[in-house]
């Protein structure tokens, strides 16, 4: 009965390793976001997708590409891995961008990259 | 300037007070949302409640409840009867308009919540 789930849960690698994390939503919502949470639990959106089109790109490396199958769908992909990119990955869902009603983002659980 | 401040890094209650923790927020959006998320030390952010700009009257959900000021631009969350799962960090965090059109949440730097037996 997840409602916005990602896998996976620990990722440890390697500096200069490519891995993707996936994300998966059963909510019907219509966006999905990446949030990285540094050491310092410090919480910045990274991209938003609503219906498979990119909607906030924030500053971010070109290391990092994110990928929207479908609507319930989002995965981040990361080339050449760095020290710095060690954080918190989260995903989370909303229902459709520009309403002005009630918007709660819900997140996943989190997945906790450490580069080595 | 900080969209969303928290000032308190770190605050302790004793179980079964209540307690306040601050935020305040900057914007120019005349519509604008405001949350509050709980993230326990397992690591998961959990949505617990949600204040729209328009809202009169102040958003409540169980023991938690949001006294939203608006004129001085604070939404604080106040916690009843603090239990020990209580223990966490607080994310107080605003939605409002980006460019483009399309609404963006921000969030705080955290207030770490002890509830001390």
């Amino acid at each position: 009965d997840t409602a916005v789930s990602q896998t996976p849960k620990y990722l440890v690698t390697q500096m200069g390793n490519d891995k993707s994390i996936k994300c998966e939503q059963n909510l019907g919502h219509d966006t999905m976001y990446w949030y990285k949470q540094d050491s310092k639990k410090f919480l910045k959106i990274m991209f938003s997708y609503n219906n498979k089109e990119l909607i906030i790109n924030e500053t971010v490396p070109n290391r990092f590409s994110p990928k929207s199958p479908d609507k319930a769908h989002l995965n981040l992909h990361i080339n050449s891995l760095e020290l710095g990119d060690s954080a918190v990955y989260f995903c989370a869902s909303s229902q459709v961008p520009g309403d002005r009603e009630a918007e709660t983002q819900y997140f996943g659980p989190g997945t906790r990259l450490l580069v080595l | 300037a900080q969209k969303i401040t928290q000032t308190q890094p770190g605050m302790f209650v004793q179980e079964k007070e209540a307690v306040t923790l601050d935020c305040t927020y900057d914007t120019s959006d005349p519509s604008y949302g405001l949350f509050w998320y709980k993230q326990p030390s397992s690591g998961e952010m959990i949505f617990l409640i949600y204040q729209g700009s328009y809202d009169q009257q102040n958003a409540t959900e169980g023991r938690y409840s949001l006294n939203f000021q608006k004129a001085r631009k604070s939404a604080n969350l106040v916690i009843s009867a603090s239990q020990l799962g209580d223990s966490a960090m607080y994310f107080c965090a605003m939605r409002e308009s980006s460019s483009g059109g399309y609404q963006k949440v921000t969030f705080g730097t955290g207030t770490k919540l002890q509830v001390i037996p």
